[in-house]
């Protein structure tokens, strides 16, 4: 069946680091491919998306391309501040309905 | 704009007692969904309703029912609560077309004792 697999948290970083949270899927057909962000206490939010192969999603400074040839969606930012500490969901759609296939998230932590 | 709203917040439960969990959308979506989210398990669908009227098992139904009881709004019950249902539960509505992202709410973090 269709997964999606994320690297493991919790990430720390210094603020103005580079950031990088890898997720890879497994899928049949041509899925759409998101990422969600959760800040603490709240839902989750649509952060960026992408729906074909070479797609790139950008929003808020993050970015990630769609990679058909290495099945991946892997979330980077150049410069990240306090304000980016949240857990990050890696997300797939394939099927009519909307019905998503979520990563088990990556806890980000930035220090000032 | 409201979106996605959920209703209650936060409540506890002894084991063996009902409760339902509201959801409401003003989005004019045909789609609503309702996740569970455990630590380190992501989020596991529950139930789905791709239009009104109709409701379909997700990966985790065991223990739960649903009522999609117009466009707007989708009901969670737990006839009989155990305490491997604490968990925070999300709604989340979208267009029916794959691409289309997903709405939540703010979730209701739910205890069973």
């Amino acid at each position: 069946g269709d997964s999606v697999t994320q690297m493991e948290g919790p990430v720390t970083l210094s603020e103005e680091a580079f950031l990088t949270i890898n997720c890879t899927y497994t899928a049949t057909g041509y899925p759409s491919l998101f990422w969600y962000v959760q800040y603490p206490g709240e839902g989750l939010q649509l952060l960026l998306k992408a729906t074909k192969a070479d797609d790139k999603g950008s929003n808020k400074g993050f970015e990630a391309t769609y990679r058909k040839e290495t099945t991946s969606f892997h979330l980077e930012k150049g410069s990240v501040q306090v304000s980016d500490s949240a857990v990050y969901f890696c997300a797939l759609s394939a099927n009519q309905g909307g019905k998503l296939i979520f990563g088990q998230g990556t806890e980000l932590s930035v220090k000032p | 704009n409201a979106g996605v709203t959920q209703t209650p917040k936060f409540q506890v439960l002894k084991t063996g007692q009902s409760m339902t969990l509201q959801c409401a959308q003003d989005m004019n979506h045909n789609s609503m969904y309702w996740y569970r989210q455990d630590p380190g398990m992501g989020l596991r669908l529950i139930y789905y309703s791709a239009s009104e009227g109709t409701t379909d098992k997700g990966e985790v139904p065991n223990g739960y029912n649903v009522s999609r009881l117009n466009k707007r709004e989708f009901s969670l019950r737990l006839e009989s609560a155990a305490p491997s249902q604490t968990s925070v539960y999300f709604c989340a509505s979208s267009g029916v077309q794959y691409n289309q992202p997903q709405h939540f709410g703010d979730g209701t973090r739910l205890s069973i004792l």
